[in-house]
């Protein structure tokens, strides 16, 4: 079973804060993405990265950053954390190759900035 | 803009019925996928179906996909409690690459 973990289930952090989110798979996986999720609008993508020290943009990649030294961990930066990006934050990863669509996620951050 | 949207926004039924959700999408798609997620959790992936096919079945789940109306329904026969969260329809961008577009997701209640 492919495992996708985010180093934390619950974070509280202050304005202006910096703030790393963490994820790691252990399936061997090229691709891995970071989305945030709020009520009423889905999942949105930050950022995704397709292979080490590759990344992408994705829908709303203001205010973030990543980074992806290791093939499995796939790391999530908040410069200055403000109250807008309180959300749920979930990391997901999929195999390269043809057909491979389907993602695994993690169990999701729930970010509160105050 | 979202790709998929869910409907209804939220269901809630007794234990036993059937459950239908149902997902729009805007553009061409290569395939259509539905992904559940327990509440405060990740999603975890049931059923993928691919443009060229209209139906498919996973235990007590089927997916119907019209391309042509760009919709496709998420059934749940005789649901259970268990089966209470949220399911999100998830559509490839059309374009080949691996970016998925998620919808906002139908909450479902199954009383017991």
């Amino acid at each position: 079973d492919v495992k996708v973990t985010q180093s934390s289930r619950y974070l509280v952090k202050r304005t202006g804060e910096k703030v790393f989110l963490e994820c790691v798979q252990d399936m061997d996986h090229e691709n891995m993405f970071w989305y945030r999720q709020d009520p009423g609008l889905g999942l949105r993508l930050i950022y995704f990265s397709y292979d080490v020290k590759m990344k992408e943009k994705g829908d709303i990649p203001e205010g973030y950053s990543v980074s992806r030294e290791k093939k499995e961990r796939f790391s999530l930066i908040l410069e200055s954390a403000s109250t807008n990006q309180t959300s749920m934050y979930l990391c997901a990863s999929i195999p390269r190759g043809e057909g491979q669509e389907t993602q695994y996620f993690g169990p999701g951050t729930r970010l509160l900035v105050l | 803009s979202q790709q998929g949207e869910e409907d209804p926004q939220a269901l809630s039924i007794q234990e036993g019925e059937n459950a239908t959700m149902n997902c729009s999408y805007k553009t061409s798609i290569n395939n259509l996928q539905w992904y559940r997620q327990n509440s405060g959790r990740g999603l975890v992936h049931l059923i993928l179906i691919r443009s060229n096919e209209r139906e498919k079945h996973s235990g007590r789940l089927r997916v119907t996909l019209d391309t042509s109306k760009k919709s496709s329904s998420l059934l749940i026969t005789a649901s259970r409690a268990a089966d209470t969260a949220s399911y999100f329809c998830a559509t490839d961008a059309g374009t080949g690459g691996f970016k998925t577009i998620f919808g906002a997701g139908t909450r479902l209640f199954v009383k017991a």
